[in-house]
């Protein structure tokens, strides 16, 4: 299958600091990436879908001035959690998607955000 | 996309086959049934994915019934690194713009 990356894996971080993850689609281009959020003991929630070139598209309670995402290429996105709090800690997850006609989606490892 | 339905966990033993079901009863023609795995701490992996007929891979096999309202993952020979949590996904082909609907999944516990 196809690999997808995120960086870093692990990162702690003091309150109101920002944090950037990046998730990269290493073996295919991926015109579609998909950022999900997991709390402990509970399912992945989609944050948002971003296409390359255009605005990410934020699901309903997801504050986009808080997580920003930037999708410049067909390789990267990165997402940004500003000025984090400890609310945030959570495990982040990337996923990518090549062509529009193709629903299988590959994920990254994840990152982990622990906000002291 | 339809709802799906899945045990909340299950053992297996080292060795045997896992069979894993899904109900997807409200599943429309144009939706295909997804199968991806979660093991603790790590992304989801993609297993295998299927509209109407049999499927196999190298990792498992998809089953799916005539009526389409429901299907089963097998994993022909468990290990215990194949303990994770399983989600059964339907989506529509070519899937838009959206991401996927995660629901609880099954815990699959293989046993030494």
């Amino acid at each position: 299958g196809a690999v997808v990356s995120q960086h870093p894996s692990w990162v702690i971080c003091k309150s109101g600091t920002s944090v950037k993850i990046e998730c990269r689609s290493l073996d295919f281009q991926a015109t579609t990436m998909f950022w999900y959020r997991q709390f402990p003991k509970q399912s992945l929630m989609l944050m948002a879908t971003s296409n390359e070139g255009s605005k990410a598209t934020y699901e309903q309670g997801v504050e986009k001035d808080k997580f920003l995402i930037n999708h410049a290429s067909l390789t990267l996105s990165t997402l940004t959690v500003t000025s984090a709090h400890p609310e945030d800690s959570s495990f982040y997850i990337c996923s990518a998607r090549a062509g529009t006609g193709v629903v299988t989606q590959y994920f990254g490892p994840g990152t982990r955000l622990l906000v002291l | 996309d339809a709802k799906t339905t899945q045990p909340t966990s299950m053992d297996c033993a080292e060795g045997r086959a896992a069979n894993l079901p899904c109900n997807h009863s409200t599943i429309s023609g144009n939706e295909y049934v997804y199968w991806y795995r979660q093991i603790h701490s790590q992304g989801p992996q993609y297993i295998i994915h299927g509209l109407k007929n049999n499927e196999t891979n190298e990792m498992a096999s998809l089953i799916i019934t005539e009526d389409r309202k429901s299907s089963t993952l097998i994993l022909p020979h468990a290990t215990l690194r194949d303990t994770a949590v399983y989600y059964c996904i339907v989506r529509l082909s070519g899937g838009g713009a959206d991401g996927l609907t995660f629901g609880k999944g099954t815990h699959l516990i293989i046993q030494p």
